[in-house]
């Protein structure tokens, strides 16, 4: 079956190291979102893309990048992790384009920076 | 610029009580809603989405919606709660100008609690 995995399911890290985490997903969807999720701000988007090569910043992207080399992963790393990016993180894809397709979600990553 | 709000923090039911979860959205043109569901320690799963049609959407685990154009609202709805229905639920947007974008807004999400 299809699916979008998260690696590592949890983390911690130090202050000011550098973090990637990795997405994979097997629909051979174009597009892919990272988003992070906190307590009293639900979901803002990080990065996106909508195919290989492409990568687009969103609304809370400082400190994050994303590359596409393939249509199956979509990495986001923290170039310097601070401790204000302890979050969960989440990957999505879904079908482009058009309006009626949903998401389909990873199971997240939870990091800690300390 | 389009966003959704999900007024209520925290949403307490009994078991086998009605529920609402309510979100309210803000798009330039015709909008495009989804609801998800979020257990604990897990991603987002789909519950339901309305395109274009019939005002009254069904959904996975017997969720409803219904979308209210003039008031702006795509309110989740059930008849009949359950424990097991407890997590958190999530409200998004995309509209015509973003479609072809593919991105999605969330609200701030709603947590649902169901007693005993």
């Amino acid at each position: 079956d299809a699916e979008i995995t998260q690696s590592p399911r949890h983390k911690i890290t130090e202050t000011g190291r550098q973090v990637t985490l990795a997405c994979h997903q097997t629909w051979n969807h174009n597009n892919m979102f990272w988003y992070r999720q906190d307590l009293g701000h639900g979901l803002r988007l990080i990065h996106y893309s909508y195919g290989v090569q492409d990568t687009n910043k969103g609304e809370v992207s400082d400190g994050y990048s994303v590359s596409r080399s393939n249509t199956e992963d979509l990495p986001l790393t923290l170039e310097s992790a601070a401790s204000s990016q302890t979050s969960v993180y989440f990957c999505a894809s879904s079908e482009a384009p058009g309006p009626s397709y949903g998401y389909t979600f990873g199971s997240g990553t939870r990091l800690t920076v300390v | 610029a389009q966003s959704v709000a999900q007024p209520e923090d925290q949403v307490n039911v009994a078991e086998g009580n009605p529920l609402t979860v309510k979100c309210t959205y803000s798009v330039s043109g015709n909008p495009y809603l989804f609801w998800y569901v979020q257990y604990p320690n897990r991603g987002l799963q789909f519950l339901l989405k309305y395109i274009t049609g019939d005002n009254l959407v069904k959904g996975s685990y017997g969720f409803e919606a219904e979308f209210n154009k003039s008031q702006t609202s795509f309110h989740l709805k059930k008849p009949s709660a359950l424990v097991s229905d407890s997590a958190l639920y999530f409200c998004a947007v995309r509209d015509q100008v973003s479609s072809n974008t593919g991105k999605l807004i969330f609200g701030q999400g709603t947590t649902l609690q169901v007693k005993p």
